[in-house]
């Protein structure tokens, strides 16, 4: 167990509707980042959010926000769902000066 | 970050030690190599990760060429437990993105 959770595990919507993924995470850790990984593919990088700011985005449209509070913990937000976001969505957590990050175990996010 | 290479999948007998290639010819001098394995459906484990030096923790041995160009994965004694998708990664440190390719697909055999 790394100490980091996501909520919910899974979750249905359909296209055109918004989604709100939470996580918290490890005690300690700062930075959160939010991945996506499609079926049989590898995690792809969305976006770092580290003292509450965006702190680098990968190649996602603007539908995809995201949030970071005081207590670490981060949203991720997902506007207009297309069929093509139906994915599992991790979350990793780090801290500033070490070396790792350290995953959740993902919320399943169906589009239909 | 530079790219990383993996063969597609290997397998394995349980309890025999599992060797995992991968290579990063274009890894640059700041980039450490990291090692997550993801076991299906899971969140990615992290597993192990060096600069230079070979590094071993309780998990596996990570063994990385001098010239830095590729490096081996060691699981000492497999066990149907590790069967799962080990991604081997080049980046700067936890606060860097981490680029995930398809990983190679480990299968062991009782």
């Amino acid at each position: 167990e790394t100490g980091v959770t996501q909520s919910p595990t899974h979750l249905i919507k359909t296209r055109g509707q918004q989604v709100t993924l939470r996580c918290s995470s490890q005690s300690g850790h700062n930075t959160v980042s939010w991945y996506q990984q499609a079926l049989g593919q590898g995690p792809q990088f969305i976006f770092q959010y580290y003292r509450e700011e965006e702190n680098g985005r990968g190649n996602f449209p603007p539908r995809f926000s995201g949030l970071q509070f005081p207590n670490y913990s981060s949203e991720l937000n997902v506007n207009a769902l297309e069929l093509d976001d139906s994915a599992l969505y991790l979350c990793a957590s780090s801290a500033q000066g070490t070396d790792t990050q350290y995953f959740g175990p993902g919320t399943r996010l169906t589009v239909l | 970050d530079a790219k990383t290479t993996q063969p597609p999948s290997m397998d394995c007998a349980e309890g025999r030690a599992a060797n995992l290639p991968c290579n990063h010819s274009t890894i640059s001098g700041n980039e450490y190599v990291y090692w997550y394995r993801q076991i299906h459906s899971q969140g990615p484990q992290y597993i192990i990760h060096g600069l230079k030096n070979n590094e071993t923790n309780e998990m596996a041995s990570l063994i990385i060429t001098e010239d830095r160009k590729s490096s081996t994965l060691i699981l000492p004694h497999a066990t149907l437990r590790d069967t799962a998708v080990y991604y081997c990664i080049a980046a700067t440190g936890a606060n860097s993105k981490l680029t995930f390719g398809k990983g190679i697909t480990l299968s062991v055999r009782p």
